[in-house]
């Protein structure tokens, strides 16, 4: 069974661009969310999205959004991108948003705002 | 809310020698509790959980945690780590009623030399 796949790997952007990242989850989870990791702020919840619906969302500026797919697929987006934004983006899936379940993540997306 | 706290940020440790990771949390509510860990460059992988039952719980590659409820305490050991131990290692909490974003520590770097 693929794990969950995140693209690009790496990616570098100019500030002020927009970025799109991509979240293939595990087949049949339906549950995706998304988490910033930085040296200084650590592990941070970003939203989370189930049924193509975003269910829950951090404490984040507008400018990062996200949307959810028929098929599971996630994609956030982050808009007028600043220094500050560089950073490991990790999603996970769930097999669904209720408990007991385990996220599963992927290996991220290391974008890096010049 | 939750919070999680890993007092070590890091620990060194000769190969073949044991090891403990300290993680302690607060929360009002009952929780779930989680171990992951991060190689360079890559994303989480769960070491273990605990949902409930049996207070000693096992995970892969050997390591085990305890829950403590009186304490509030999670910790993770291993009897006999490997040069291949090293990485970074997260502490996380979700509370365990519905879809509860995961709240993770600042992480706790173990380095293992030969």
């Amino acid at each position: 069974k693929a794990g969950v796949t995140q693209t690009p790997r790496y990616l570098i952007k100019t500030r002020g661009q927009q970025v799109t990242l991509s979240c293939s989850p595990i087949s049949g989870h339906r549950s995706v969310s998304w988490y910033q990791q930085t040296p200084g702020q650590g592990l941070q919840f970003l939203f989370e999205y189930f049924s193509e619906t975003q269910r829950n969302k951090g404490n984040f500026p507008g400018r990062f959004s996200g949307r959810q797919f028929s098929n599971s697929r996630s994609e956030m987006n982050v808009s007028t991108l600043e220094l500050g934004d560089s950073a490991l983006y990790l999603c996970a899936s769930s097999f669904t948003d209720s408990l007991p379940t385990e996220a599963f993540f992927g290996q991220g997306t290391r974008l890096t705002v010049v | 809310a939750q919070s999680v706290t890993q007092l070590d940020s890091q620990v060194p440790v000769f190969e073949e020698a044991p090891v403990e990771l300290r993680c302690n949390y607060s929360s009002s509510v009952s929780v779930y509790l989680f171990w992951y860990v991060q190689y360079p460059n890559q994303g989480l992988q769960l070491l273990l959980k605990y949902l409930s039952g049996s207070t000693l719980v096992k995970g892969i590659n050997g390591f085990e945690a305890e829950f403590n409820k009186s304490q509030t305490s999670f910790h993770l050991r291993k009897p006999s780590v490997h040069i291949s131990d090293t990485a970074e290692y997260f502490c996380a909490v979700r509370r365990n009623t519905g879809f509860q974003k995961l709240v993770f520590g600042t992480g706790t770097r173990l380095l293992v030399s030969p």
